[in-house]
């Protein structure tokens, strides 16, 4: 049974260049997490969705993050422009709605920006 | 001022012995409490949650306590073992959000 699936695993961009993190969650489930790990700031909720529908976006650090679930087996985490700050692991997890003690997480994406 | 990184504390056992990882949580509303497990690059690992309206819960090898009274939580792990060296993180979440909230983490370390 495929996890949580994310891509690309790695990636390297210059500052200014635009990002695109993808994840696909687990087949059935209907709540779907981005977060966010830095060794500055820990595990960060940035934003998740019910039902392909976003919910609280709070945790998005600011108008260049932007998020997308067009379908219930795909959702986008896009930056633009990038900066070095946005350097983390970028994790998708996902669960069943109501079932949000249960998240089940990603490999994550490792994002350097130079 | 100069930034500094999270510095994660260390636990160190025998292997054999059982483990105690403690957290304090901030949120009194929260529903829930997870731990999980985080190996180095991976995402972390679901291990075993419990409700605010329970104090202890049982999985395999490992056993979660809840003390409201002082907002704290535990993960006991049982006959310690290499595979269990990782980073434990606990959570809190529910109060009407399902995002979670996680502590710092503590680095368990197995000595042979």
């Amino acid at each position: 049974d495929a996890g949580v699936i994310q891509s690309p695993r790695h990636e390297v961009t210059e500052m200014g260049q635009e990002v695109t993190l993808r994840c696909k969650p687990i087949s059935g489930h209907n709540s779907l997490f981005w977060y966010r790990q830095t060794m500055m700031r820990g595990l960060e909720l940035l934003i998740y969705f019910n039902n392909n529908v976003p919910i609280d976006d709070s945790g998005m650090p600011e108008d260049r993050f932007s998020a997308k679930m067009p379908n219930a087996s795909f959702s986008t985490l896009k930056i633009q422009p990038s900066e070095p700050r946005d350097s983390a692991v970028y994790f998708c997890a996902s669960s069943f709605v109501g079932a949000a003690y249960e998240q089940y997480f990603g490999p994550g994406t490792r994002l350097t920006v130079t | 001022g100069e930034s500094v990184g999270l510095h994660l504390p260390t636990l160190s056992v025998q292997e054999g012995d059982n483990s105690i990882i403690n957290c304090a949580y901030s949120n009194s509303a929260s529903d829930y409490f997870i731990w999980y497990k985080q190996e180095s690059g991976k995402g972390p690992q679901f291990i075993i949650d419990i409700r605010s309206n329970m104090d202890k819960r049982q999985g395999q090898r490992v056993t979660v306590l809840l003390n409201k009274t002082v907002k704290h939580l535990s993960l006991q792990i049982a006959a310690t073992q290499p595979g269990d060296s990782a980073v434990y993180f606990c959570a809190e979440g529910g109060g009407g959000a399902d995002g979670l909230t996680f502590g710092k983490g503590t680095h368990l370390i197995i000595q042979p």
